[in-house]
């Protein structure tokens, strides 16, 4: 498996409160993504990286930040989570040149309630 | 931005017949089409996937075709076997390089391969 790792793997929070999802990579892939994937909608981009302090939003992204200090790390908050974001977030990395294949982390299911 | 349909949401087929998933995409910029596999409590991952300038390919029982002018891709399953049940997605994405490079996926297909 490519060297992605998300934190935590499930999460309750109550609704109000901040909530910060981590993707981590070893693989020093320059795209990162963060996607939520809900029943009957497939995988929904939130946000996504290009590089160093380089992000952008995706499709579904109200309610959500994001921030990439080092190559490594992708971060995903929920500044005040509510129970519509009760969802699966997939973390993501793509070299997007020589190698086309995307990896993804393991999940975190995360519930507000 | 890209959009991609997918059709059908759900579809039950009977073990050894095939299985073919449709997909469409709205950006012609468009050029790279991969299929990912998700089996129930995992990962996506990538099982087999086309570029703009080949019109079929195919690994073993997996076939993905590829028609640039309507702007559509399919996978065809054939043999299916019940491991094959999962759910499947399209992507498209935009040349490489760029700094919108973002998989656009398909909202998915339940297949249930029935023994």
């Amino acid at each position: 498996d490519a060297g992605i790792t998300q934190s935590p793997r499930h999460k309750v929070t109550e609704t109000g409160t901040p909530v910060t999802l981590r993707c981590h990579q070893t693989e020093n892939h320059r795209y990162m993504y963060w996607y939520r994937q809900d029943p009957g909608h497939g995988l929904r981009l939130i946000h996504y990286s290009y590089g160093v302090k380089d992000t952008d939003k995706g499709e579904v992204s109200d309610g959500y930040s994001v921030s990439r200090s080092k190559t490594e790390d992708f971060l995903l908050t929920l500044e005040s989570a509510t129970s519509s974001q009760t969802s699966v977030y997939f973390c993501a990395i793509n070299q997007g040149y020589m190698s086309t294949e995307a990896f993804f982390g393991q999940g975190t299911r995360l519930t507000v309630v | 931005g890209e959009n991609v349909e997918q059709h059908p949401s759900t579809l039950s087929v009977q073990e050894g017949d095939s299985a073919v998933i449709k997909c469409t995409y709205s950006d012609s910029a468009s050029n790279y089409f991969p299929w990912y596999k998700q089996e129930l409590g995992k990962r996506p991952q990538l099982i087999i996937d086309i570029r703009s300038n080949v019109g079929e390919k195919k690994d073993q029982r997996i076939a993905v075709t590829l028609n640039k002018t309507a702007k559509h891709f399919s996978l065809h399953i054939t043999e299916t076997q019940p491991e094959d049940s999962a759910v499947y997605f399209c992507a498209a994405t935009p040349p490489f390089g760029a700094n919108d490079y973002k998989l656009s996926f398909g909202a998915g297909t339940t297949v249930t391969v029935r023994a």
